[in-house]
């Protein structure tokens, strides 16, 4: 399954599968990204994150790609696990000045089907 | 448990009363963070602090938030007065801030409720 970034705020996935998930980011001035994983209560919990001078980087089951021409970034996730639903968001900061502040999407709610 | 933790978990105060909120960092990381973040949306960057120094606030912090690290360790959020609008969940994270390390880290939230 794939989102189609933040208009489709719903990702449902059966279990096993593969996850796609999309953000559009907006400050071409940003060049440091990171995907947190939410669950309902929790607080974010960092999945990987990735710099602009890269554009594709791999975790433990997730993959994250950036495409800075068209400011869009991806998170993949493999083989899809009833653990993995959550609340996905997408980040952005840049390294020059602001302290690495982040700048969250609004998120794209996983649900795993058995 | 090593991670960033917040104190207390939740907290149910009237309208024009005082809070205060607690963040313990992970250990050695000199950059703190706050964070507010209402139901359904990301995360909103409120202030931060490399060490002691509060570098940066954004125009969310009104006058009636302050936030304060003393000893660049732990960190207190205070809201005077507080309206119904302040409710919210508040987090916490920090970073090391050096050595080409950047990623924050989270702590589990105040969830702040103003009646």
């Amino acid at each position: 399954g794939e989102s189609v970034g933040l208009h489709l705020p719903t990702l449902s996935v059966q279990e096993g599968d593969n996850s796609i998930i999309n953000c559009a980011y907006s400050n071409s001035a940003s060049d440091y990204f990171i995907w947190y994983k939410q669950e309902s209560g929790k607080g974010p919990q960092f999945i990987i994150d990735i710099r602009s001078n890269m554009d594709k980087r791999q975790g433990q089951r997730v993959t994250v790609l950036l495409n800075k021409t068209v400011k869009h970034l991806s998170l993949q996730i493999a083989a899809t696990q009833p653990g993995d639903s959550a609340v996905y968001f997408c980040a952005e900061s840049g390294f020059t000045g602001g302290g690495n502040k982040l700048t969250f999407g609004t998120g794209t709610q996983l649900k795993v089907e058995l | 448990d090593t991670g960033v933790s917040q104190d207390p978990r939740h907290k149910i105060t009237k309208r024009g009363q005082n809070v205060t909120f607690r963040c313990d960092p992970i250990s050695e990381h000199n950059r703190l963070y706050w964070y507010r973040q209402t139901l359904g949306q990301g995360p909103e960057f409120l202030t931060y602090f490399q060490n002691e120094a509060q570098l940066e606030k954004s125009r969310l912090l009104s006058d009636r938030f302050s936030a304060e690290r003393p000893k660049g360790s732990f960190s207190t959020l205070e809201i005077q007065r507080t309206e119904q609008g302040d409710s919210a969940m508040y987090l916490c994270a920090s970073s090391p801030g050096t050595g080409g390390s950047y990623e924050q880290y989270f702590g589990p939230g105040t969830r702040l409720t103003v009646t």
